[in-house]
């Protein structure tokens, strides 16, 4: 686990608040997802960044706003959420992000609790 | 479009059995199968995949899985269990038509007994 990490592990946040989430992969990948796990619910993806630029966008709503300021940083900023959005958000990098063989490697995930 | 089922939300096996965890798939071309494990707090670890080829797969601790393209299915497989296989399973897809998506299931939570 420790070729993608992510901080903080656990993070609690009023509806009102501004916080982000950071994601770091040392696996020399240039692809990185972001995905929220609920309870009981298939894994669903958010973003995907691929050589830096965003290629999927997948009916997220604003109030999440990913960045990826290089190929082993990214970010997901995150602005006036709701109790629904509590979640563990996990971070994941591929090599090659087209290919469709090449499996993920994911971090340990960020706990969200919005109260 | 692609997706993945695991019909089975729990497993339960005594320690030393075999452990199976079902799957199957739904995609338009030739299928990208994988199978990752979740332990508490933790994030998911891949544990193999099937590209073409060979039937049966082997991956990581001891598991392995057999692709059966006329049952559209890529169950998991270990013949001998251990109390320390416990955790959340997730089977996986992806085909060319989806070009960055990764479909997983819901889950199969494994709990091996001593």
């Amino acid at each position: 686990e420790t070729g993608v990490t992510q901080t903080p592990r656990h993070l609690v946040m009023g509806m009102t608040n501004k916080k982000s989430l950071k994601c770091e992969q040392h696996l020399g990948h240039n692809a990185m997802y972001w995905y929220k796990q609920s309870a009981k619910k298939p894994l669903e993806l958010m973003f995907v960044y691929s050589l830096e630029e965003r290629v999927e966008n997948n009916s997220v709503p604003s109030r999440f706003s990913p960045e990826c300021p290089n190929s082993s940083h990214l970010f997901l900023h995150l602005h006036t959420l709701q109790p629904e959005d509590s979640a563990l958000y996990l971070c994941a990098s591929s090599q090659d992000g087209a290919v469709p063989y090449n499996e993920q490697f994911f971090g340990p995930g960020t706990r969200l609790t919005v109260l | 479009a692609q997706s993945v089922a695991q019909p089975e939300d729990q497993v339960n096996v005594a320690e030393g059995n075999p452990l199976t965890v079902k799957c199957t798939y739904s995609v338009s071309g030739n299928p990208y199968l994988f199978w990752y494990v979740q332990y508490p707090n933790r994030g998911l670890q891949f544990l193999l995949k099937y590209i073409t080829g060979d039937n049966l797969v082997k991956g990581s601790y001891g598991f392995e899985a057999e692709f059966n393209k006329s049952q559209t299915s890529f169950h998991l497989k270990k013949p001998s269990a251990l109390v320390s296989d416990s955790a959340l399973y997730f089977c996986a897809v992806r085909d060319l038509s989806n070009d960055y998506k990764l479909s997983f299931g819901a889950g199969t939570t494994v709990t091996v007994r001593a």
